[in-house]
């Protein structure tokens, strides 16, 4: 058990610019979660996948946001043009099954988003 | 929908001290509760999580939790403070069913320990 990974640990970018991240869950974990954690609050869902599917989204995922999971392994997570209001920590979450209550949720580190 | 609330975004206590961090939740259906703890710059951790079978929950490094139902809580606790439980720690609650499976997250509360 390597532990969830997320590349990179930091990016800086200009406003208007794109910007993708990457997740790898712990190996055998099928469900995988986005959130995104600003400045003195806690994580907010974004979306999750089971295998390659995506389940479900949050409003707060904009068009400008799209997540991929290709063959139901890495996860990205793309923002397109990006805005100041995106600076934030955005977590990546992985589990095993579909009950979160036997499978809890494993997060990785997180990468954090400077948009100036 | 379900919601928790953490009353406090910060707690300070002397070592030695009690730990008491509150958390209250909103839910139609009986809920999942969670504690997470948040290191600098590490992901989230859990802690322990309330699965129904008993009311209070022991986890790692001596925090344990009560779910009380009348009160709609499930406030963290640790007797003795250490220096190691400096940091942030959420608390968070699903739907206990099978389908929606995702945590909702309170705001957090930043624990300070005193030397």
């Amino acid at each position: 058990d390597t532990g969830v990974s997320q590349d990179p640990r930091h990016k800086i970018t200009k406003r208007g610019q794109n910007v993708t991240f990457r997740c790898d869950p712990i190996s055998e974990h099928n469900r995988l979660y986005w959130y995104r954690q600003t400045l003195g609050q806690g994580p907010e869902f974004l979306t999750y996948f089971q295998n390659e599917a995506q389940l479900e989204k949050s409003r707060l995922l904009s068009d400008r946001f799209s997540a991929e999971r290709p063959k139901g392994s890495f996860s990205t997570l793309e923002i397109q043009r990006t805005e100041q209001g995106d600076s934030a920590m955005y977590l990546c979450a992985s589990s095993f099954g579909t009950e979160l209550l036997s499978n809890p949720l494993h997060f990785g580190n997180g990468t954090r988003l400077t948009v100036t | 929908a379900q919601s928790v609330t953490q009353l406090g975004s910060h707690v300070s206590v002397s070592e030695g001290a009690l730990v008491l961090l509150r958390c209250n939740y909103s839910s139609s259906v009986p809920p999942y509760l969670f504690w997470y703890v948040q290191y600098p710059n590490q992901g989230l951790q859990l802690l322990l999580k309330y699965t129904s079978a008993a009311t209070l929950v022991k986890g790692i490094n001596g925090f344990e939790a009560e779910f009380k139902k009348s009160e709609t809580s499930f406030h963290l606790t640790k007797p003795s403070a250490h220096m190691s439980d400096a940091a942030e720690y959420f608390c968070a609650v699903t739907r206990n069913n099978f389908g929606n499976e995702k945590l909702t997250f309170g705001t957090g509360t930043r624990l300070t320990i005193i030397p």
